[in-house]
């Protein structure tokens, strides 16, 4: 069973970077694996952020970045604010037409 | 402008049916690849069955094979869930998302969602 890992809770303050990363219960994640991130606000849809490891969605501010960091897929926020405080998650292509969602990381801006 | 619309979530009682619907416009489902994405309440994403844009291969959840279908009707431009054997567990909010362009492998557009109870 692939379990994707990511951190439960990440605080940054205002204006700081702050690096999220999603990875593998076993082996490494790659851009084979096309990962894709997402927002959600309490009540609301996922949005989309990042996708193709490191492609912005349309109309997604550029202070949200998104790489490969070792052996893990990572999202950056650089010049965090406030709007920012949110459900992170992201989502990692297995192949064979299946996707596994991390468990999400809640975001605290203060 | 791209949009999808949810619908035919409710309460249901355990071993029971529900048909879900994904109303589109701003684009051909026939032209996308489609996906069902749920969150169990205050629960995280899980990724519940996907259809190709050419309607050749369906693919699902571990957790729903055997008991869900993915369909589509192109005339309609609507995606469809079909739950069979609902269990508690499958009790979430039902999201409906298009895929992103060929070779990009993610969910582009989200619908609001439809909430699904299962319960007796």
């Amino acid at each position: 069973q692939t379990v994707v890992t990511q951190e439960p809770s990440f605080s940054v303050s205002p204006g700081g970077t702050v690096t999220l990363t999603c990875g593998l219960s076993s082996g490494s994640v790659s851009t084979s694996f096309y990962p894709s991130w997402y927002h959600q606000t309490p009540g609301q849809a996922p949005r989309t952020l990042i996708y193709s490891t490191n492609t912005r969605s349309s109309g997604v501010p550029d202070r949200f970045s998104g790489s490969i960091l070792g052996n893990k897929a990572a999202l950056t926020i650089t010049g965090a604010q406030a709007e920012d405080e949110s459900d992170y998650y992201c989502v990692l292509h297995m192949g064979s037409g299946i996707w596994v969602f991390g468990g999400g990381t809640k975001l605290t801006v203060l | 402008q791209v949009q999808v619309v949810e619908s035919g979530g409710g309460v249901v009682q355990p071993g029971g049916s529900l048909r879900l619907s994904c109303a589109a416009s701003g684009f051909s489902v026939s032209s996308y690849a489609m996906h069902w994405v749920r969150q169990a309440p205050g629960k995280g994403l899980e990724w519940v069955a996907f259809i190709r844009s050419d309607g050749s291969n369906k693919y699902y959840a571990d957790s729903v094979k055997g008991r869900f279908t993915i369909s589509r009707d192109n005339s309609k431009n609507t995606l469809y869930l079909q739950m069979n054997g609902l269990r508690a567990e499958d009790t979430a909010m039902y999201y409906c998302a298009k895929g992103g362009e060929r070779g990009t492998y993610y969910f582009h557009y989200w619908g609001q969602g439809t909430l699904v109870t299962v319960s007796s």
